[in-house]
């Protein structure tokens, strides 16, 4: 079981927007400004989108932008496009150096 | 352009000791600029942060594996390598190596290595 909870599946049309859900605690989320946000497709490895729960990597599309309120992060994605299809991921830093991640969420483009 | 490229035995016996190496290219562990991690994901599932080291050696592990890792560094040949001693097949999963920034985002990964654990 995952530090952190996600949903396991969402679903948007193409031009929509989403917004991914990633609950901590007072440990993780709720403590300190350190929520990441990767994107996976299949069978690859996991991309940075998000880092400090709301900058974005240089080339990341503006698209994708993070928001955090109390012990829940958020990940959202606007004008949903077809390539967005693909499994999310949450992590953050947790107290006395350490990472916890979340279980993942399944976006479909509908 | 920062790549990480694991390698190891694909195939562990119960009991036994998971050993993957990390071989960094377009930077240095050296440079102390960066902590070096491992991150593992099972078949269908979450990530599970496993443990990250600096230049120096110093290392931090996760609570749930602490008893059972081992992270070392050599900054000659630019790697840095995981064991994980007595495997069940809980531990069959795919196993990452990432650059882990001071924020704690994992900003470059490597193609990761798919290891069974199985008699």
């Amino acid at each position: 079981q995952s530090a952190l909870t996600q949903p396991a599946s969402v679903s948007g049309s193409p031009g929509q927007s989403i917004t991914i859900s990633c609950t901590g605690t007072s440990s993780d989320i709720g403590s300190y400004s350190f929520v990441s946000w990767y994107q996976q497709h299949p069978g690859k490895a996991p991309k940075l989108l998000i880092y400090e729960v709301t900058k974005r990597p240089s080339g990341v599309s503006n698209r994708f932008s993070g928001s955090k309120s109390g012990n829940t992060a958020s990940l959202t994605i606007s004008g949903l496009q077809a390539e967005d299809e693909a499994d999310y991921y949450c992590c953050s830093y947790a107290r006395s150096s350490n990472l916890v991640c979340g279980g993942g969420t399944n976006l479909a483009v509908l | 352009q920062v790549q990480l490229q694991e390698s190891g035995p694909g195939l562990v016996k119960p009991s036994e000791t998971l050993s993957l190496t990390c071989t960094v290219s377009g930077d240095f562990i050296s440079s102390g600029t960066y902590y070096w991690s491992w991150i593992r994901q099972p078949a269908g599932k979450g990530l599970e942060w496993i443990g990250r080291i600096y230049t120096s050696g110093k290392t931090n592990y996760s609570p749930s594996l602490k008893s059972r890792v081992t992270i070392s560094v050599d900054t000659s040949k630019n790697q840095f390598s995981l064991n994980l001693s007595s495997v069940t097949a809980a531990d069959t999963a795919v196993y990452y190596c990432a650059r882990l920034s001071t924020d704690w985002s994992c900003d470059f990964w490597g193609q990761g290595t798919l290891v069974t654990v199985s008699s």
